[in-house]
């Protein structure tokens, strides 16, 4: 079975530019989660899909942050514009279930802003 | 809201030896869940242990085990005889009950396993 895929693995962007991030999860996992480590800090919890619908985006940190999740499977986060503190990584995870359920995570996608 | 602290950024221990790492927590919840996963110098997060709160018998897999102490609100994970495969950060995360909440996560300690 394969696990959660991100991609790109490492980004390098310009401050002002638009990254994509993309997410695959485990397929039939209808839980998507979004989760950002900034250099030094907590892995913060950004959003959570159900299946194609925004569960709970109370993380997400300002409005230049956009995810999708279309048709419930593959997500995307764009930032757009980037800012040098929108630098580190960002990690994607998925779940089949509630309460106990594991959440299965992606290796990362570290975004560089300079 | 809750928080989620480990007090130990590094924590260093001789192969075949038992290493215990601590986390905290802080939550007035009464039904949650509380995690170990670890995560290895360039590859995915895995998890480690769990725990439900509402158990009173700590959770053990094989060389892990966990010392919940609900009323302290602590949560340790205890390593018993050490392998070079450990050698990760560890991350202690909580997650409320009774839905699919994101995990709240402490800034992790990173375990370093001296040959």
């Amino acid at each position: 079975e394969a696990g959660v895929t991100q991609f790109p693995s490492h980004s390098v962007i310009e401050k002002g530019q638009t990254v994509t991030l993309r997410c695959d999860p485990i397929s039939g996992h209808d839980n998507l989660y979004w989760y950002r480590r900034v250099m030094g800090k907590e892995i913060k919890f950004l959003l959570h899909f159900v299946k194609e619908s925004k569960q709970d985006e109370s993380g997400m940190p300002n409005n230049r942050f956009l995810a999708e999740r279309t048709g419930g499977t593959y997500s995307t986060l764009k930032v757009q514009p980037a800012e040098l503190e929108d630098s580190g990584v960002y990690f994607c995870a998925s779940s089949p279930g509630t309460g106990e359920y594991e959440q299965y995570f992606g290796p990362g996608t570290r975004l560089t802003v300079t | 809201a809750q928080t989620v602290t480990q007090s130990q950024p590094e924590m260093s221990v001789q192969e075949a030896e038992t290493v215990t790492l601590s986390c905290t927590y802080d939550t007035s919840e009464s039904d949650y869940y509380l995690f170990w996963y670890k995560q290895p110098p360039s590859r995915q997060m895995i998890l480690v242990i769990r725990q439900e709160a509402y158990k009173q018998q700590n959770a053990t897999e094989n060389r892990f085990s966990v010392n919940f102490q609900k009323a302290a609100k602590s949560f340790s994970l205890k390593i018993s005889d050490s392998q070079l495969g450990d050698a990760a950060m560890y991350f202690c995360a909580y997650r409320r009950g009774g839905g699919a909440d994101g995990l709240t996560f402490g800034k992790g300690t990173h375990l370093i396993i001296q040959p």
